[in-house]
């Protein structure tokens, strides 16, 4: 049963324009998403987080938007850099959950050309 | 700083033999852990979590056990490897409820 889902299995964008990944869910209990990069033979590391409160939060070149009422959240980066090559996955988790489990999407390979 | 470390690195196994993984972070008391593992093309399975020492939850049926012997070792273990066991071995850390921090990872190779 998979409650996160990356339906764009991968992406190319051109360097210096934005890249718009997707993310949609399906439990409307989740209320804390994460946005994680992750590069080959690497731990993922943490770029993004955004509440249920919010509907945007922004950091630097990257922004997340959330959409409650669809149950879809999209990381931008902008501009794109060829360091932003790597493979991207949301997660999200419930207020119930107090353990901090997240379900993770099956991610989003972005490759930025030149 | 908080920082968490994996090894080996990576790790070639014959079918049927045992495996211990070991992770431990560093810079923080009583975190959250986590062992995911990544098979090829896939995003990330939550295999265990535990809150504290000795407490651990296990998210799917398998092969596999996880230990916390102390509050900031997290060990995964297995008895007999099968082939399905290959993969990328994630470990991370949280404070409660909040983002995670992954290790570096183990490539597991069962052959």
């Amino acid at each position: 049963d998979q409650q996160v889902k990356q339906n764009s299995p991968s992406l190319s964008v051109q360097e210096g324009r934005i890249s718009i990944l997707n993310c949609d869910y399906t439990n409307s209990m989740f209320d804390y998403f994460l946005w994680y990069k992750k590069y080959p033979a690497e731990g993922p590391t943490f770029l993004i987080s955004i509440s249920s409160i919010k509907d945007k939060n922004e950091d630097g070149r990257f922004t997340v938007f959330l959409n409650k009422s669809a149950k879809h959240l999209s990381l931008h980066i902008v501009p794109s850099q060829p360091g932003d090559s790597a493979v991207y996955f949301c997660a999200a988790s419930g207020r119930e959950n107090s353990w901090g489990k997240f379900q993770f999407g099956a991610g989003t390979q972005v490759v930025v050309t030149p | 700083s908080q920082t968490i470390h994996q090894w080996p690195a990576t790790l070639v196994q014959p079918v049927g033999s045992p495996l211990s993984l070991e992770c431990t972070v560093e810079g923080t008391s009583n975190p959250n852990l986590y062992w995911y593992r990544q098979a090829a093309g896939r995003g990330l399975q939550l295999l265990f979590y535990s809150v504290g020492i000795g407490q651990i939850s296990s998210e799917v049926p398998q092969n596999l056990s996880a230990s916390r012997p102390q509050d900031r070792q997290f060990i995964l273990s297995s008895k007999k490897l099968l082939l399905s066991d290959s993969g990328f071995y994630l470990c991370a850390w949280s404070v409660r409820g909040t983002e995670q921090y992954f290790g570096p990872g183990t490539r597991l190779t069962v052959t």
